[in-house]
């Protein structure tokens, strides 16, 4: 059974950094690739970036420049590190993980959610 | 990034009744579109890929269409556990982006 679940703290101050980890079971790192997401009621559903099973990643270029995304796959964890906060940045992240279909692996169409970790920004 | 406009922003339908929900890509998207379904306080969940594929588990009264810049959702004889925002996502273009939801709600 596959499962993401974030996990992290829920009060944040404006200008540190956020530190998210998403723990999975049901499947290898090395295989999939995990994504962080958030949603916001002011930018609604926002693709943050991507680490993939070979351990690459890429980032919304809006963020890059903040975003950082790891992983330790003896743990089945990734790692979601963003910098500079502000209070725009309060938001649920959910970590989401892309589906084979038919032999075709489609890395963005997001199949399996972990519950989301709500996150305040406070200034 | 591409524009993902969807509409309505929100609708009241009846038990039973047909519900069609649109979205609008800003450029050709070449059917590289998912549907998910987010209710109160969960998380979102797949419903259609590829403009039309049913995702597993998924009830029939869902589907999809479209093609081009055009897409729908249309849910067939509503139920009330369909009561949830709907989600457009485009992965044809990289960053994947979102439409900005259809929130149903029962009359």
């Amino acid at each position: 059974q596959v499962q993401l679940k974030e996990s992290g703290p829920v009060l944040v101050q404006a200008s540190e950094t956020l530190s998210l980890t998403c723990t999975v079971s049901g499947f290898s790192l090395t295989n999939y690739g995990v994504i962080w997401v958030r949603q916001s009621p002011g930018k609604g559903l926002e693709w943050m970036g991507i680490i993939w099973g070979d351990g690459n990643t890429d980032y919304n270029s809006a963020l890059k420049s903040r975003l950082s995304i790891n992983r330790d796959t003896s743990k089945s964890q990734v790692f979601l590190k963003m910098n500079s906060l502000q209070t725009d940045d309060t938001a649920i992240y959910y970590c989401t993980r892309g589906e084979y279909y038919d032999g075709t692996y489609y890395p963005y169409v997001m199949d399996a959610w972990g519950q989301g970790a709500s996150v305040t920004v406070s200034s | 990034d591409i524009r993902m406009t969807q509409s309505p922003a929100s609708l009241s339908a009846s038990l039973g009744e047909t519900v069609n929900i649109e979205c609008l890509a800003s450029e050709d998207i070449y059917s590289d579109l998912a549907w998910y379904q987010q209710k109160p306080g969960k998380s979102p969940q797949l419903l259609i890929y590829n403009a039309n594929s049913l995702q597993n588990g998924v009830p029939s009264r869902f589907s999809g269409s479209g093609s081009g810049t055009q897409y729908s959702l249309k849910i067939n004889s509503l139920q009330s556990e369909d009561v949830a925002t709907y989600f457009c996502q485009q992965y044809n273009n990289y960053p994947p982006t979102f439409g900005g939801g259809t929130k149903l709600e029962l009359k």
